[in-house]
């Protein structure tokens, strides 16, 4: 069972790139999500989506963006890397609404982002 | 709006010992309360989870936690760690009521099990 899955897992950008971390589910969940998880700071919810065609802002949107134009994928794209945006990101995804409101959630492992 | 302190960063301990990591949670509101373990360059997974009923939740792997309302906490034990319970925890709070339905984590604890 393939779950979630990131792409890449590892990227080193330099300030100004752009760049699209890839998220693929194949549960056909509804609900998914990114997180950046920085030290000391816990998780941080970026952008989510409750289905196909419906994305939202999370805590703290600004440099990201993000599109569903499947169930299976949710890519977020960085338009122009700032060495801020160094982070750990993760995808997350639930069956729907009610399952990520109750905490079920499934993660990536991850997407290591290093900008210089 | 909603926060949750995790108070201690990192927690020795060693291995059979008995371990609790403690959380605290503000909230001016009813509460849904989650456990999250991260293995080593592992994606977070729900440990146990505090909806309604009995204070007393059992989770995976033999961790429990207890939701106590009064002190607003959500304590997580296990009677006895083992080495592969090494791992960061991650305690998370939502409100149970009205739209607002994201999750907000704490900074996490990173128990590491000594043999």
């Amino acid at each position: 069972n393939a779950g979630v899955t990131q792409t890449p897992k590892f990227q080193v950008l330099k300030t100004g790139q752009s760049m699209t971390l890839q998220c693929a589910q194949d549960m056909n969940h509804e609900y998914m999500s990114w997180y950046r998880q920085d030290p000391g700071m816990g998780l941080r919810l970026i952008h989510y989506s409750v289905g196909a065609g419906i994305t939202d802002q999370g805590e703290v949107p600004n440099g990201y963006n993000v599109s569903r134009s499947t169930t299976e994928d949710f890519p977020l794209r960085l338009l122009s890397a700032a060495p801020s945006q160094t982070s750990v990101y993760f995808c997350a995804s639930s069956y729907d609404w009610a399952g990520a409101s109750t905490g079920e959630l499934f993660f990536g492992e991850g997407s290591r982002l290093t900008v210089l | 709006a909603q926060s949750v302190t995790q108070l201690d960063s990192q927690v020795p301990v060693f291995e059979e010992a008995p371990v609790e990591l403690r959380c605290n949670y503000s909230s001016s509101v009813s509460v849904y309360l989650f456990w999250y373990v991260q293995y080593p360059n592992q994606g977070l997974q729900l440990l146990l989870k505090y909806l309604s009923g009995s204070t007393l939740v059992k989770g995976i792997n033999g961790f429990e936690a207890e939701f106590n309302k009064s002190q607003t906490s959500f304590h997580l034990r296990k009677p006895s760690v083992h080495i592969s319970d090494t791992a960061e925890y991650f305690c998370a709070v939502r409100e149970s009521g009205g739209s607002n339905y994201k999750l907000t984590f704490g900074k996490g604890t990173l128990l590491t099990v000594n043999p």
